[in-house]
């Protein structure tokens, strides 16, 4: 059982909605995690929240929102996303951001039609 | 020049085969190296770190060369349960991890 939570499994989107993916670690863990997987690629980082701020954007367009309220929460905000940001949505989180092993939550898979 | 490479295979290989994957990795100020694996459709599991001095977990060896910046995994007597992607991860130059492409493994019956 993953000890980061991501909530839901699957969600099916039309891209003039708007949707938030939500992820959970109660494991004292102060880096938290966005990664985007395609099929048969590796995750790809999309933001990095270390101490609860912001500390990576790897140039997401701004369709895609993070936040994180505390630190055991991250949020992605979804806006008028497009059919090609359909993909494996990965939360992770690790002890410090860098260097440290990253848990990864068990995904969303996202579809946007 | 990608910041860490790895062969992407797909090796296939019998059941009780030894397997090895490398993995180069271009900064040579990095410190942290781990390796992945991922089933198909699941998310990327923490399968062991790479120490300096090498660590074994069971059938599985991980070894860090420095000097030809390259990690390695080498499975032993390779089971069913095996077949998987396995990603090797390394802290780049932005100080963040960076994963490989990742290697498919498929061990056949």
């Amino acid at each position: 059982d993953t000890e980061v939570t991501q909530t839901p499994k699957h969600l099916v989107m039309g891209m003039t909605n708007k949707k938030s993916l939500k992820c959970e670690q109660h494991m004292g863990h102060r880096a938290m995690y966005w990664y985007k997987q395609k099929a048969k690629k590796p995750p790809e980082l999309m933001f990095v929240y270390s101490y609860e701020k912001l500390s990576i954007n790897e140039s997401v367009p701004s369709r895609f929102s993070p936040e994180c309220p505390n630190s055991s929460l991250l949020n992605l905000h979804l806006h008028a996303l497009q059919p090609e940001d359909s993909a494996l949505y990965l939360c992770a989180s690790s002890q410090v951001a860098g260097n440290s092993p990253l848990h990864f939550g068990n995904g969303t898979r996202l579809t946007v039609t | 020049r990608k910041e860490v490479e790895q062969d992407p295979g797909p090796f296939n290989v019998p059941e009780g085969a030894t397997v090895a994957f490398n993995c180069t990795y271009s900064n040579s100020a990095s410190q942290s190296f781990f390796w992945y694996r991922q089933d198909c459709r699941k998310e990327p599991k923490l399968l062991m770190s790479v120490y300096s001095s090498g660590n074994e977990d069971g059938r599985f060896t991980a070894q860090l060369n420095r000097a030809s910046q390259y990690i390695s995994l080498l499975i032993r007597d390779s089971k069913l349960s095996d077949s998987a992607t396995y990603l090797c991860v390394v802290d780049g130059s932005a100080r963040q991890l960076t994963f490989g492409s990742g290697t498919q493994l498929t061990v056949l019956p």
